[in-house]
């Protein structure tokens, strides 16, 4: 099977808490590419990070850091020091390749983050 | 910053119409794609074009959806007849290459009634 689990399907955080979004993935490709977008309220969808199979360094950018362990099958994202801002449903995914020398994207349900004042 | 521009942001038709929805893809990008997310459900992939064919397409993806390039800049997404399950957020997304990230465009709302 190819598919993305976000187990978490809402979280909810006080301003300055540190937050995990939790996505485990599945794939019989050797090559793939996961990534983490963002869809805020106003419903577009927002890159994050895209991180390749054979690259397991974790990474961190301001306040986002994600860690991919590929013995689990998980990319998870967490968020320090949140805020209202980030309110937000945030997607994983697994890009595949497919049929036509392509690739597409497989998406998990989504996690609901909400932070509160 | 290039963007990929998708219009009209807010479609509302008839049940039975047919409605043409356009995406402006960022302009060294290859590789073309739809996909819908129905309220509060995941983001399904419909259809993904390169070198000005369907490379695979969904099971949603049935007949009475087509995808076209017909100038070189624009990507369209038409259904012919629309039902009430249609009604979805349609994101268009585009990739210069292979193994880049995709970069989506603001979505259309298509509301059918």
């Amino acid at each position: 099977a190819q598919k993305v689990t976000q187990a978490q399907t809402e979280i909810s955080v006080v301003e300055k808490e540190d937050v995990t979004l939790d996505c485990v993935y599945e794939t019989r490709d050797t090559t793939y590419y996961l990534f983490w977008y963002k869809q805020p309220p106003s419903g577009e969808l927002v890159f994050l990070i895209r991180r390749n199979s054979f690259d397991e360094q974790n990474e961190i950018s301001g306040r986002y850091s994600w860690n991919f362990q590929k013995s689990t099958s998980s990319f998870n994202f967490t968020i320090t020091a949140s805020q209202v801002v980030d309110s937000a449903v945030y997607f994983c995914a697994l890009s595949i390749s497919n049929a036509g020398n392509n690739r597409k994207l497989i998406w998990g349900l989504g996690t609901s983050l909400a932070v509160n004042p | 910053e290039p963007e990929v521009t998708q219009t009209p942001s807010h479609q509302v038709t008839q049940m039975g119409q047919e409605v043409i929805l356009r995406c402006v893809p960022i302009s060294n990008h290859l590789y073309f794609y739809w996909y819908r997310q129905i309220l509060g459900q995941k983001v399904e992939f419909l259809v993904s074009f390169y070198n000005n064919e369907i490379s695979e397409k969904s099971e949603i993806f049935d007949d009475q959806f087509s995808v076209e390039r017909p100038d070189g800049s624009n990507f369209t997404l038409k259904i012919r007849s629309t039902k009430l399950e249609d009604s979805a957020m349609y994101f268009c997304a585009s990739r210069q290459g292979f193994n880049t990230e995709a970069f989506f465009g603001q979505g259309t709302r298509l509301t059918v009634v």
